[in-house]
This record gives structure tokens, sequence and C-alpha cells, in this order.
């Protein structure tokens, strides 16, 4: 059986950093990308960037690129999202998500809920 | 980026009903068109790929059709457990999702 399972919830005031992780069983981690997407909660969906597991090579949206960085470890079978700083506008709910081939999100994360505030 | 436009942004409809949602792309996609289901506190949900390929498992209620810029997300019957957020994501460019469509009970 294909999981995600995703840490849990944090709280974090703004300026901190965060590593947030996606762990995953029930398939052949290299060969499926891993991609994370944002949800402000009562909002809809933002697709922030991909990661290809083989080699920890991460593409990212336009919104997202250089405020945060998506790595893998293939020998955890699991995918990151990081902040070095966060801002109280990164408060939302984290999915990551099985791509399937290059264009479709088949498994997903429980999700992550993330708090900033002072 | 591509603009995804979904309508109408909430509808009420009673079990049984059939159900219509479509999504309009801000150029033209092909027929590269996902639709996704989320409940409340839950994760989203993949129903329908590349416009129309119904994902395993999901019930042939589902069904999705269009190409280019306009597309539909059709339920032929409403179940109780269809009551949901329905989502098009479009994956020509950097993927982008519609704004969402809420499916509540009449």
């Amino acid at each position: 059986e294909v999981q995600l399972v995703q840490s849990g919830a944090e709280v974090k005031k703004p300026g901190e950093s965060l590593r947030i992780s996606c762990e995953t069983s029930g398939y052949s981690f290299i060969n499926y990308w891993i991609t994370w997407v944002r949800q402000v909660p009562g909002k809809g969906l933002e697709w922030m960037g991909r990661v290809d597991p083989t080699v920890s090579y991460p593409n990212y949206g336009p919104s997202f690129q250089g405020h945060v960085t998506i790595s893998s470890d293939k020998s955890t079978r699991t995918a990151f999202l990081h902040w070095s700083s966060l801002e109280a506008s990164d408060s939302a709910i984290y999915y990551c998500a099985r791509q399937m081939g290059t264009r479709v999100f088949d498994y997903w994360g429980q999700g992550t809920v993330v708090t900033v505030s002072s | 980026d591509i603009q995804m436009t979904q309508s109408p942004s909430s509808l009420s409809a009673s079990v049984g009903d059939r159900v219509t949602i479509t999504c309009r792309a801000s150029q033209s996609i092909s027929r590269y068109l996902n639709w996704y289901q989320q409940k409340p506190g839950k994760a989203p949900k993949l129903l329908i790929y590349a416009a129309s390929s119904l994902q395993s498992g999901v019930p042939s209620r589902f069904s999705g059709s269009g190409s280019g810029t306009d597309f539909t997300l059709t339920i032929s019957s409403l179940q109780p457990e269809d009551f949901a957020s329905y989502y098009c994501q479009q994956t020509y460019g950097t993927r982008t999702f519609g704004q969402g469509t809420k499916v509540e009970i009449k």
C-alpha cells in the first residue's frame, strides 16, 4: 500500500527555521517525483515545487523560488520542505504528494499544519 | 502563469442530482487537466486525470471532458459522500489550480 506520512504540526515564530518531512512507503521511492502543495485555510491549492528523488534535484514554482528548499533522502525514502526564515504568511497546511508520470498527483500525505506567529 | 477559473464557486444540490462543474484555462492547455476532490480536514484526492481518465478506484459516476480551454467535471448522480470541494489543476505549464467549487447539501 502506497503511503505518504507527514511530520506533525508546528508552531514557530517569525524568523525561525523549519523543516517538515514526508516519509514514503509501499512503492519504489526513486521512480516518482515528490511534489509539495500549500493550502492557506479556507483558500485554494498552490503548487510549490517538486523533487526528483533519484538525485534530490528540485524545481520550484515562481512564487516559492528562493523562499523554500525542497530536498529528499533516498536512504530514508523521505522528502523535505525547509524554510530558513519563516514569515507569518507561511502559516498554512502543507501537503506532499507522489507525482505519477510528470503531471498527476496520485497519492497525498495527510498534511502538516504550520503556524507562524509572534 | 496559466490562470484556472472554476464555476460556480459553490452550489447546492440534492442526493441523486446531476452536477456539472466547469473549469476554464486562460490559454489552451490541450488535455493537461486533472480534477481533485477535497473533504474538510483531508488531503485532496485524485478523481480524473488527462481531462477524462478516471483514476483507479473512483466511482464511475464521476466523469470529465473537454480540451483546449474549457473542461467539465460531471457527477451523474450525487451521493452523500460527494459533498466536498472540487479543484481543477492544469499541468501544461507551471502547475496551477482553480479556486475550487464547494458542493453543499440542498
